[in-house]
């Protein structure tokens, strides 16, 4: 069965400091795809981030970041000198065969 | 700017009654996706429609739910009868293949009492 565990319920950081949410996945197929989302207070989800499993290259956007990690069934994103605009739930999602499998979110607050 | 659009947004319902929800996907996208939303579950998904042929709809209570493509620009998710446990916020999302990015739409917040 595959799953997506994001260990972090909530995290909270102060402006400007980076931020790491982790992201591990569990599938027995070779071929998948990672995707990251982001829910802010609005409600709607926003997507971020495609990354097939046979693309290990790490992708930078701005000031967000994703290390994509085979070796260790990880996908972890990184943003750089948050802002309070950034604070959301940001969930981490695995598709394959017809199925879509969201980790619980993990709620990030960015004070000022 | 195109977006995938639903309605009601909001729904509140008595238990037993029938609640409809309906999504129009984005013109051109040829998958379709319902999810539902709970603090306890977090995102499930329950429906998944590939050029309005349904996929796969192992995630929903086949007893009380059912999910249709009538034309291309319409999807609906259909509960009845509706319980309590039923509350939480339902999503739809296209996109153009099922292995990229899905748009969600803004949801449908329903309440059954």
């Amino acid at each position: 069965a595959q799953k997506v565990t994001q260990a972090q319920t909530e995290i909270s950081v102060v402006e400007k400091e980076d931020v790491t949410l982790d992201c591990v996945y569990e599938t027995r197929d070779t071929t998948y795809y990672l995707f990251w989302y982001k829910q802010p207070p609005s409600g709607e989800l926003v997507f971020l981030i495609r990354r097939n499993s046979f693309d290990e290259q790490n992708e930078i956007s701005g000031r967000y970041s994703w290390n994509f990690q085979k070796s260790t069934s990880s996908f972890n994103f990184t943003i750089t000198a948050s802002q309070v605009v950034d604070s959301a739930v940001y969930f981490c999602a695995l598709y394959n065969n017809n199925d879509m499998r969201f980790g619980a979110g993990t709620r990030l607050t960015v004070k000022p | 700017d195109a977006r995938v659009t639903q309605t009601p947004r909001h729904k509140v319902t008595e238990m037993g009654q029938e609640v409809t929800m309906r999504c129009q996907p984005i013109l051109g996208h040829n998958t379709v996706f319902w999810y539902r939303q709970t603090m306890m579950q977090g995102l499930e998904l329950l429906a998944y429609f590939r050029n309005r042929a349904p996929l796969d709809d192992s995630g929903m209570p086949k007893d009380r739910f059912s999910a249709e493509m009538p034309d291309a620009t319409l999807a609906t998710l259909k509960i009845q009868p509706s319980e309590p446990r039923d509350s939480a916020v339902y999503f739809c999302a296209s996109g153009r293949d099922q292995n990229n990015e899905q748009f969600f739409g803004p949801g449908t917040r329903l309440t059954v009492l």
